[in-house]
């Protein structure tokens, strides 16, 4: 079974500044996909950015940037440029990709953000 | 395009109670998947259906809790019976699982309290 690792519960970063979450996971699958979902205090998820694993080159979405590094199985989010509207939790999730997996999400514990003004 | 709707936002029970949550897809979406998120913790998967199918119910207790998505109307996740432990916020998300689209999109939850 897959599982999704992000050691660090909590974490804060000044206004302005950059800050990397660390997600690692274990798979024996070769074809899936990797997502950061941001949980805001309204609890909604909202989706931050995706990975697809057969991409070598790492996603981008504004100030939003993953290090991705299949065969360490690590994904990490850096948040560039922070702003207060980013703190919130932050999860890590993982998706099989291959034909009959399944089509579940598998989660993280999460880490809570803090940005400091 | 409306988001994914799910009612009611929050439910109070009392135990021995029933709770019945309810989810509507996004338009032109046929797949849904419900989470439940406990205290504290990240969010884990119940169950993946679609029209009339329930596809995945590895995530779902065996006993007091069943789920329904019908040809007409809403996903529905019924939990008899209502425990304390029951007590989390239940997403549920949908997809259209079409060719190139793999992203689920997430209700804003229902927080279930139980009494």
């Amino acid at each position: 079974a897959q599982t999704v690792t992000q050691s660090q519960p909590e974490m804060s970063v000044q206004e302005a500044e950059t800050v990397t979450l660390s997600c690692t996971y274990d798979t024996s699958e070769s074809d899936y996909y990797l997502f950061w979902y941001k949980q805001p205090p309204s609890r909604q998820m909202i989706l931050v950015i995706r990975q697809e694993a057969y991409k070598q080159q790492n996603a981008t979405e504004n100030r939003f940037s993953v290090n991705f590094q299949k065969a360490a199985k690590s994904f990490s989010l850096k948040i560039s440029d922070s702003q207060l509207g980013d703190a919130a939790m932050y999860f890590c999730a993982y998706r099989s990709a291959g034909q009959g997996g399944s089509e579940k999400l598998v989660f993280g514990k999460g880490m809570k953000l803090t940005v400091n003004p | 395009n409306a988001g994914v709707m799910q009612n009611p936002r929050h439910l109070v029970r009392r135990r021995g109670q029933e709770a019945r949550l309810r989810c509507s897809p996004m338009k032109g979406h046929s797949h849904v998947y419900w989470y439940r998120q406990l205290p504290e913790e990240g969010l884990k998967f119940m169950v993946y259906l679609q029209k009339e199918n329930i596809i995945d119910e590895s995530g779902m207790p065996k006993e007091r809790f069943s789920a329904e998505f019908p040809k007409e109307g809403p996903s529905i996740l019924r939990i008899q019976q209502v425990v304390r432990g029951d007590s989390a916020a239940y997403f549920c998300a949908s997809s259209p699982r079409l060719a190139g689209h793999n992203e689920q999109f997430f209700g804003p939850g229902t927080r279930l309290t139980v009494l």
